[in-house]
């Protein structure tokens, strides 16, 4: 099955702009999604087809692909960003075809 | 405003099977379909299946094929997931999302979870 590899954990500091990478073999074939998930709570989604957004997520949340990485960029980074961030894809090669990255815990420093 | 609310915490049994329901409110969900992706304790996602409300077709991971059961009730848009043959890697919080039938890529609202323990 197709694999998604997250770092497990990112610290930034309020204020400052951090990077979550989601790595898979040619992933810039595929369309990357990005969920966030706080403690105890459901997963919401925050970007989809790589930097678009659905309606009530701030515009500090953007995404982008390059090569065989996918980036998630939160920018003016706030405490109420601290959560465990998932990459997805679509994969119809795969079982699953729904890929979940492996997560990233985000650290708000 | 669409929602997905899912049914309280269960406690069963290895061997038994627990039966999880997600009903929805404010869409019809015939343009979407219904998934079920799990998390066990301290763990990452995990999609499992995911079925058409309209035509009641479904499509598994291959890991759960066999287990899992989804049913649809039009009179009630409630979602029902089945999972038979539990054991104790079953324990998980269990969520219902959505996917768009035309753009199925994406999950844009999940349900609050369903805590589901397998316990002797």
């Amino acid at each position: 099955s197709y694999v998604l590899t997250q770092p497990p954990s990112v610290s930034v500091a309020p204020g400052n702009t951090a990077s979550i990478t989601c790595g898979g073999e040619n992933i810039g074939s595929e369309t990357v999604h990005w969920y966030r998930q706080r403690p105890g709570q459901a997963p919401v989604l925050v970007t989809y087809y790589d930097d678009a957004r659905p309606s009530g997520i701030p515009d500090r949340f953007s995404g982008s692909r390059s090569g065989n990485t996918a980036t998630l960029t939160i920018t003016r980074v706030e405490a109420g960003d601290e959560a465990d961030y998932y990459c997805q894809v679509w994969d119809s090669d795969s079982d699953p075809s729904y890929v979940f990255g492996t997560g990233t815990k985000f650290t708000v420093l | 405003q669409v929602l997905l609310l899912q049914s309280g915490p269960e406690v069963t049994k290895p061997g038994a099977s627990v039966k999880v329901s997600c009903k929805a409110s404010g869409d019809r969900f015939t343009t979407h379909y219904v998934h079920w992706v799990r998390q066990a304790p301290g763990q990452g996602l995990e999609w499992m299946a995911r079925i058409n409300p309209s035509h009641g077709d479904t499509y598994f991971a291959q890991k759960f094929q066999g287990r899992v059961t989804m049913a649809w009730d039009t009179s009630t848009n409630t979602a029902y997931m089945q999972l038979s043959r539990l054991t104790f890697d079953d324990t998980a919080m269990y969520y219902c999302t959505r996917s768009s039938l035309r753009d199925w890529y994406y999950f844009d609202i999940w349900g609050q979870g369903t805590q589901v323990t397998v316990s002797s």
